[in-house]
């Protein structure tokens, strides 16, 4: 069974940094091209960051080129998302996505942005 | 605004059909392949249809998809009440160098 495990979801401050995980099992990991996608509420679905996979190749909405930086650690079968200077608008529900013939998505982490 | 365009809403009565559009362009659903969530509220999506019309295991096949040109659309046939639910397109963008969706459509089930 595919399972995509997000996590370091919480509250941070306007302006403060956060770094979410994602723990990936029933996958070739290293074969999987990832993605974060974000829900702020009672929004639709945004994309935010993609990265190849050997993790040569990055790509980032542009709202958040800059602040942000994805990684992966193939031997550690796990995907990151450091997120800098994080705005209101940074407030969603983020979801880590493993994609190759399919794709597969986990349940999400929160992130809550306030003073 | 979405990059892709659907429309916010759609209906029908059960053991109807119902038919979801999704309007791109030459650089997105023109050129890549498109993929369908369903969304019930609180959850994460849940993917349908994927590289155009393949359905996962487990996707009932009243769930089907298609795309021409620069459109792709989502037909469910024989609605029944669970799948009232927010149904997104999705798929990469050339010219933007990512992921795109549509802006979602609500479902009702009448």
């Amino acid at each position: 069974e595919v399972q995509l495990v997000e996590s370091g979801g919480g509250l941070v401050q306007p302006g403060g940094s956060l770094t979410l995980s994602c723990a990936a099992s029933g996958i070739t990991f290293g074969t999987h091209y990832m993605s974060w996608v974000r829900q702020a509420p009672g929004k639709g679905l945004e994309w935010v960051a993609d990265i190849n996979q050997d993790g040569s190749d990055t790509y980032y909405v542009d709202s958040v080129k800059g602040r942000f930086l994805i990684s992966r650690d193939n031997a550690e079968n796990s995907l990151y998302l450091q997120m800098n200077d994080v705005t209101g608008d940074d407030a969603a529900v983020y979801y880590c996505v493993a994609s190759s013939w399919t794709e597969y998505w986990g349940q999400g982490t929160q992130v809550t942005v306030s003073s | 605004q979405s990059v892709l365009t659907q429309p916010p809403s759609a209906s029908g009565t059960p053991g109807q059909g119902v038919t979801i559009s999704c309007s791109g362009s030459s650089s997105s659903i023109g050129s890549n392949y498109v993929y369908w969530f369903q969304q019930f509220p609180g959850t994460a999506p849940k993917l349908i249809i994927y590289r155009n019309n393949w359905r996962p295991s487990g996707v009932p096949d009243r769930f089907s998809g298609s795309k021409s040109g620069t459109s792709a659309s989502l037909a469910i046939s024989e609605l029944r009440s669970e799948d009232e639910a927010v149904y997104y397109c999705a798929t990469w963008d050339d010219s933007l160098s990512g992921r795109v969706f549509g802006g979602g459509t609500k479902l009702t089930v009448l």
